[in-house]
Order: structure tokens, then sequence, then C-alpha cells
């Protein structure tokens, strides 16, 4: 693994199932995040954690929970998922969320269908 | 209310010449401000940022601009080549947080 992989590249998924996007990172940042990308409206945050065994909410977290129990992993889950979720989702890391400008190291994103 | 704003959603440019993108921030509190660059089906990666209590950064071709009594920053990349046909987000940090634009899809002709 180099850099910070996601899976799957994309999904369809029938409306009201369980889907757990995967975000695992090698760079031993603290930080993880994710994003949900749509047309207009850029990227926007839906969880964050700033260190392994914390979350915290972004802009956009309802209908979607999230676990850091360790330092590479970060997966996302939509627990019934609903057709407004379709999108593209990224998930991103940075060293330390304090230090300097938080550069963030995004993976090739999840393209997501829910019908 | 967007704390980021970039308002137009395409750029076209014709290779070699300068392309200026804009950005506009409501928050006087941001502490950094950084570019991304996505192409399709990929994830942005860093372009370039700086640092609130400055008013320019270059890295080569690229040159970022604050203007912090307008609350405006721009991204000039000069000359510019095909290579840079993607979309650019502005994005803005405050305690740690960081918010993106919408993004303006830069197309170079030939």
């Amino acid at each position: 693994i180099a850099g910070i992989t996601q899976a799957p590249t994309s999904q369809i998924l029938a409306a009201g199932r369980r889907m757990t996007l995967r975000c695992t990172q090698d760079m031993r940042h603290n930080a993880m995040y994710w994003y949900r990308q749509d047309l207009g409206l850029g990227l926007r945050l839906i969880h964050y954690s700033n260190t392994a065994g914390t979350t915290g909410k972004g802009e956009v977290p309802d209908g979607y929970s999230v676990s850091r129990a360790n330092t590479d992993d970060f997966p996302l889950t939509l627990a019934s998922a609903v057709p407004s979720q379709t999108s593209v989702y990224f998930c991103a890391s940075s060293v330390d969320p304090g230090a300097g400008n938080n550069e963030q190291f995004f993976g090739p994103g999840t393209r997501l269908t829910v019908l | 209310d967007q704390q980021v704003k970039q308002n137009s959603p395409s750029l076209s440019v014709q290779e070699g010449r300068i392309s200026i993108l804009n950005c506009d921030y409501t928050n006087s509190m941001f502490d950094y401000f950084l570019w991304y660059k996505k192409y399709p089906a990929e994830g942005p990666t860093f372009l370039i940022s700086i640092s609130s209590i400055k008013d320019k950064n270059e890295d080569g071709r690229f040159t970022v601009f604050l203007n912090k009594s307008a609350k405006h920053l721009s991204l000039h990349i000069v000359p510019s080549q095909p290579g840079d046909s993607a979309v650019y987000f502005c994005a803005a940090v405050s305690a740690s947080k960081i918010i993106f634009g919408s993004g303006t899809r830069l197309s170079i002709r030939p």
C-alpha cells in the first residue's frame, strides 16, 4: 500500500441497504477525513478524526457514521442508504490537523449510486 | 452560507497564456489558504498554499496571491500547459478545520 487507498472503487446500492466504504492509509498520519463531492458544491466534510480513538462531525454528518479503531483505518458507514447519498466519496489524511496548512492527502474516491 | 466561494465554474485559456483562478472568502480568521488540483477519476492533490500573513507565494509556474482587505485570493498559472486542464479547488483553514470552494474547471485549449 502506498499513500491512501479506498474500496470499493464504485458501487450501486439499493435504497435502505447498509454500506461501508473503506479507507486505509500507510503514512501514519494522525488525522483522517471523509468528504463527499457533489456538482456545484465542491467537497463537503462528513466526519473527521484527529487521532485514533476520536471522531467528530463535519458539515454533513447525517446518515453517516465512522470509527477510528487504529491509525490506519477510517471506515465510513451508511446505515440505511438513501438516493441523496449518491455521490463521490473521498477519504483524506493529514499529518496533524493543527500543523501549519493542514495539507491533506486524498484517496482516489468511491463513486456510490443509491437507487 | 458558503464561506469559500469560487464564482467561476469554468475557465478556458489558450496554451501558453496565463490562467487566473479566483476565490473569495468571508471569514477573516482563516490561517492558511490552499489550492488543490483534481483530475477526473482521481482524488484532489495539493498544489500550493499561502499563509494569511503573506500576500504572495510562488512555486514554479504557480503563484498564489492573497488580498486580505478584499478577502480574495487568486492562483496564477503561467505559462498554461495542456496538463493543467483539471478542476481546481480553493480551500481555507481555520482552527485546523478546512473548508473547500465549489471548484473551477480549467480547460487549456491548443
